[in-house]
C-alpha cells in the first residue's frame, strides 16, 4: 500500500523557518515525482512544489519561490520542504502527494506572533 | 490558466449532480483532469483521474468527462447519497505545475 506521512509542522513566528518531512512507503520512491500541496484554513488547495525522482527537475509556485526549498533523500525514502522567511499567509495544512495516487494526512503549519 | 468551479451545488438524495470545471485558456483536452473529494476534516481523495478513470474502490456512481466545446471538465455523481456531501476540487497541469480549481461544496439535502 502506498503511504505518505508528513511531519514537522508547528507554530513559528513570521520571518522564521521550518522544515517539513514526508516519509514514503509501499512503492519505489526514487521512481516518482512527489509534490507538496497546501490548504489554508477554510480555503482551497494550492500546489506548492514538485521534485522529480532523481531531483533533476524542481518546480515552485510563484508564491513560495525564493523562500521554500524542496529536496529528497531516496536512500531514506523521504521528501523535505525547507520553508524560510515564513509569512502569515503560509499558514496551512501541508500535504505531500504522489500524483493522484496517494496523499499524506497533512501537517499543520501556523505562522503567527 | 485558471480552473473555475461553481462555489456550491445542492441536490437531493438519489438524484444526479454535475460539477463543472472550466479552463480559462488553452484546451481542456491538452492536459489530464483529476477530481478530488474532501470531506470535512479529511485528506483529499481521488475520485476521478486522467479525465474519466476511476481509482479502484471508487463507486461507479462517480464519472468524469471533458467537453472541448465549453473547454470544461465535469464530474457527475449519480444516485446521490448523504455521504457524498463534501468539497470537490478539479486539478490539471500547466506544464509541470499543478493547477487546482477553487472547489465546489456539494450539499446533499
Amino acid at each position: 500500500e502506498v503511504q505518505l506521512v508528513e511531519s514537522g509542522g508547528g507554530l513559528v513566528k513570521p520571518g522564521g523557518s521550518l522544515r517539513l518531512s514526508c516519509a514514503a512507503s509501499g512503492f519505489t520512491f526514487s521512481d516518482y515525482t512527489i509534490h507538496w500541496v497546501r490548504q489554508a484554513p477554510g480555503k482551497g488547495l494550492e500546489w506548492v512544489s514538485s521534485i522529480t525522482g532523481n531531483s533533476a527537475y524542481i518546480y515552485y509556485a510563484d508564491s513560495v519561490k525564493g523562500r521554500f526549498t524542496i529536496s529528497r533523500d531516496n536512500a531514506k525514502n523521504s521528501l523535505y520542504l525547507q520553508m524560510n522567511s515564513l509569512r502569515a499567509e503560509d499558514t496551512a495544512v501541508y500535504y505531500c502527494a504522489r500524483d493522484w495516487v496517494a496523499w499524506g494526512q497533512g501537517t499543520l503549519v501556523t505562522v503567527s506572533s | 490558466f485558471i480552473l473555475t468551479q461553481p462555489h456550491s451545488v445542492s441536490e437531493s438524495p438519489g438524484k444526479t449532480v454535475t460539477i463543472s470545471c472550466t479552463r480559462s485558456s488553452g484546451s481542456i483536452a491538452n492536459n489530464y483532469v483529476q477530481w478530488y473529494q474532501q470531506r470535512p476534516g479529511s485528506t483529499p481523495s481521488t475520485v476521478i483521474y486522467e479525465d474519466n478513470q476511476r481509482p479502484s474502490g471508487v463507486s461507479d456512481r462517480f464519472s468524469g468527462s471533458i467537453d472541448s466545446s465549453s473547454n470544461s471538465a465535469s464530474l457527475t455523481i449519480s444516485g446521490l447519497k448523504t455521504e457524498d456531501e463534501a468539497d470537490y476540487y478539479c486539478q490539471s497541469y500547466d506544464g509541470t505545475n499543478w493547477v487546482f480549481g477553487g472547489g465546489t461544496k456539494l450539499t446533499v439535502l
